[in-house]
């Protein structure tokens, strides 16, 4: 199964402010996605990262507001910008699980507080 | 859209008890999938079901597809402590040509010792 580390694992933000969260898997994926998971709910796709091509974003999600950058097949980063206190969240990144195309690995997740 | 709804949202248990959760979708899904998330930690894939009347087990956890792939359910026998957590299902649908998993509500379960 792929390993994935995100960076930070948690922070404290100011409204108004931006945040950028990495994610970085063990090998080579096709496909990364972004999650939001506000708290006690369940997830909600942001967009879908493909490496060499632009991000691909669920409704509701705009580019403006979470930036996407896929430079190479092992890394990602999401944006939140402009940060408001209905951001606060989890956001997950997981990469698609090339044995079993479909399933998913997740990420350990960033923990966002806007204040 | 599409939408996957998942109940109970609870469920607290004794420990020893069975539990089930049920899922169910508005459309039919090629796919369901089942993710468990501990308190704190990020969903892990369980399992995938893939054909219509599917049955899979993974020791005290048994799985189904209904037969006309828009249900599922997951039936834990003598839950432990070690069950606790929030355990969603997930199917895969087609936005126009793009697939994704849409993820139901969750169960969260709480287990008693």
């Amino acid at each position: 199964s792929a390993v994935i580390s995100q960076k930070p694992s948690r922070d404290i933000c100011q409204r108004g402010t931006s945040l950028t969260i990495q994610c970085q898997v063990d090998s080579q994926v096709t496909m990364m996605f972004w999650y939001r998971q506000q708290p006690g709910q369940s997830l909600t796709l942001i967009a879908t990262a493909n490496q060499g091509s632009e991000a691909t974003y669920e409704s509701g999600f705009v580019i403006d507001k979470f930036p996407i950058s896929r430079p190479n097949l092992t890394f990602s980063t999401l944006t939140v910008s402009n940060m408001s206190p209905e951001d606060s969240s989890i956001y997950l990144c997981s990469v698609e699980n090339e044995q079993s195309t479909d399933t998913q690995y997740f990420g350990p997740g960033t923990r966002l507080t806007v204040l | 859209g599409q939408q996957v709804m998942q109940i109970p949202q609870y469920q607290h248990v004794q420990e020893g008890e069975d539990f089930t959760t049920y899922c169910n979708s508005s459309t039919t899904l090629s796919n369901i999938q089942w993710y468990k998330q501990r308190p704190g930690g990020h969903p892990v894939f369980l399992i995938q079901l893939v054909k219509s009347g599917e049955v899979k087990k993974q020791k005290r956890l048994t799985f189904q597809f209904g037969e006309a792939k828009k249900n599922s359910s997951l039936h834990i026998t003598a839950t432990q402590t070690t069950d606790v957590g929030t355990y969603f299902c997930a199917g895969w649908g087609y936005s126009g040509n793009t697939g994704k998993l849409i993820f139901g509500q969750g169960t969260t379960l709480q287990v008693k010792p």
